[in-house]
């Protein structure tokens, strides 16, 4: 069955940077699009961008360029989504979710921007 | 970027009831909307893709429609394991784009 695992939650001091991972099982993994999503209690779900696993091409939501970068491992099935120069603002829980469709999606992860 | 504009935005509710929500897009999308169902502390589920196809595993009782450019989601005989918060989402244009949610109360 199709299952995306999403690495433990982060407390990580502001100005720094995270690196989040999703690691992919039970379908192959290059075809399907990975999405990365953001959720926080006052802004809903905000769609971050998308990376297809077997180019590594990516499509970003402008709101987000310069502070997400997406990458893949498809040696383990992984998608890594990393976050830099945090602030409390990117305080949130992240979520993978595979496919155009998001047919799938991990279990997301807290990330707490906080010094 | 596409704005979906949800509503309502909280419903107060019955088991039973018939519930409606709807996402209106502020350009065509075509079929590429989205329901999904998100329960405290879970992750989103997918219940009905391409606007009006049940997702594997869901309920008959859930059902998507379109008229133009709003979708609708329509929960039959509202059931206790229904009440959630639900959020549309439009995949026809980069950036995606969701609606702001819907959260359902019991009465």
């Amino acid at each position: 069955q199709v299952q995306l695992q999403q690495s433990g939650a982060e407390l990580v001091k502001p100005g720094t940077s995270v690196k989040l991972s999703c690691k992919a099982s039970g379908y192959t993994f290059t075809s399907n699009h990975m999405n990365w999503i953001k959720q926080t209690t006052g802004q809903g779900l905000e769609w971050i961008g998308i990376i297809n696993p077997g180019s590594g091409g990516t499509s970003y939501n402008v709101k987000f360029k310069g502070k997400a970068t997406l990458t893949v491992d498809k040696s383990s099935s992984t998608a890594f989504m990393q976050l830099s120069s945090l602030t409390p603002e990117d305080s949130a829980v992240y979520y993978c979710a595979r496919g155009y469709s998001g047919d799938y999606w991990g279990q997301g992860v807290m990330v707490t921007v906080s010094s | 970027d596409i704005q979906m504009t949800q509503s309502p935005s909280s419903m107060s509710v019955s088991l039973g009831d018939t519930v409606t929500i709807t996402c209106r897009a502020s350009q065509d999308v075509g079929i590429y909307v989205n329901w999904f169902q998100q329960k405290p502390g879970k992750s989103p589920r997918r219940m009905i893709y391409r606007a009006t196809n049940l997702a594997d595993g869901v309920p008959s009782r859930f059902s998507g429609s379109r008229s133009g450019s709003d979708y609708s989601l329509t929960i039959s005989s509202l059931e206790s394991e229904d009440v959630a918060d639900y959020h549309c989402l439009q995949y026809d244009e980069y950036p995606y784009t969701f609606g702001a949610g819907t959260k359902l109360e019991l009465k």
